[in-house]
């Protein structure tokens, strides 16, 4: 079946523009994760929705971040404002939410680059 | 959350059994251990998960001692195919698996 898809694959964009960002989870899963990899070093947590639950932002590195997740499925992040330390890649991933033993999918990822 | 600690980097060449170790000194009782492969501009992908004892599927074996401050990812005959980052992460339900940290970066040689 199909995993994780993200768009674009790549962004460049100037310094001070918008960005957004875009995750289609897998069908069926509820849960869905942002992270962030700067070239190098690992995987840092940004956003987790889950269902119909507040999302837990506690990752977000800035009031310039934020994310959505409409109807359950698609996600969106957005980064205004973008500054050079918001180069990154960007990833997404979903999971089965049940407690216990439970594996992340993880998209292919965009790479942003801020100019 | 589940501090954990493993080796940065390790080498191996083509054909040996690779072994992995993770410690994790403050796991809590309901936490699993799970570790994740990356591979250069891709996603990490899940590799194995396990409680306690040993668990062994068609890529790896967990290992994981009775007291589980500890756990044991072994790669058998490994190719360079294998070359990847590795990470270890400890959590108890799907909202928790929150920090990867910087993993392990194995490197195959010929």
């Amino acid at each position: 079946g199909a995993g994780v898809s993200q768009s674009p694959s790549n962004k460049v964009t100037e310094k001070g523009k918008d960005v957004e960002l875009r995750c289609d989870p897998i069908s069926g899963h509820t849960a869905l994760y942002w992270y962030r990899q700067s070239l190098g070093q690992g995987l840092e947590f940004l956003i987790y929705f889950q269902g119909n639950s507040a999302p837990d932002k506690s990752g977000l590195p800035s009031d310039r971040f934020s994310a959505e997740r409409t109807g359950g499925s698609v996600s969106t992040l957005t980064i205004q404002r973008t500054q050079q330390e918001d180069s990154a890649v960007y990833l997404c991933a979903s999971s089965l939410a049940r407690s216990g033993a439970y594996e992340q999918y993880f998209g292919p990822g965009t790479r942003l680059t801020v100019t | 959350l589940a501090k954990t600690t493993q080796p940065i980097s390790m080498d191996s060449y083509e054909g040996q059994e690779v072994n992995i170790t993770c410690s994790h000194n403050n796991i809590a009782t309901n936490d699993y251990i799970t570790w994740y492969q990356q591979f250069p501009s891709q996603g990490p992908r899940f590799i194995i998960q396990g409680y306690k004892t040993k668990v062994t599927n068609e890529v790896a074996s967990l290992f994981i001692p009775a007291d589980r401050k500890s756990s044991t990812l072994s790669l058998p005959r490994v190719s360079l195919s294998d070359t990847a980052v590795y990470y270890c992460l400890v959590g108890a339900s799907y909202g928790q698996n929150f920090v990867f940290g910087p993993g392990t970066r194995l490197s195959v040689l010929p």
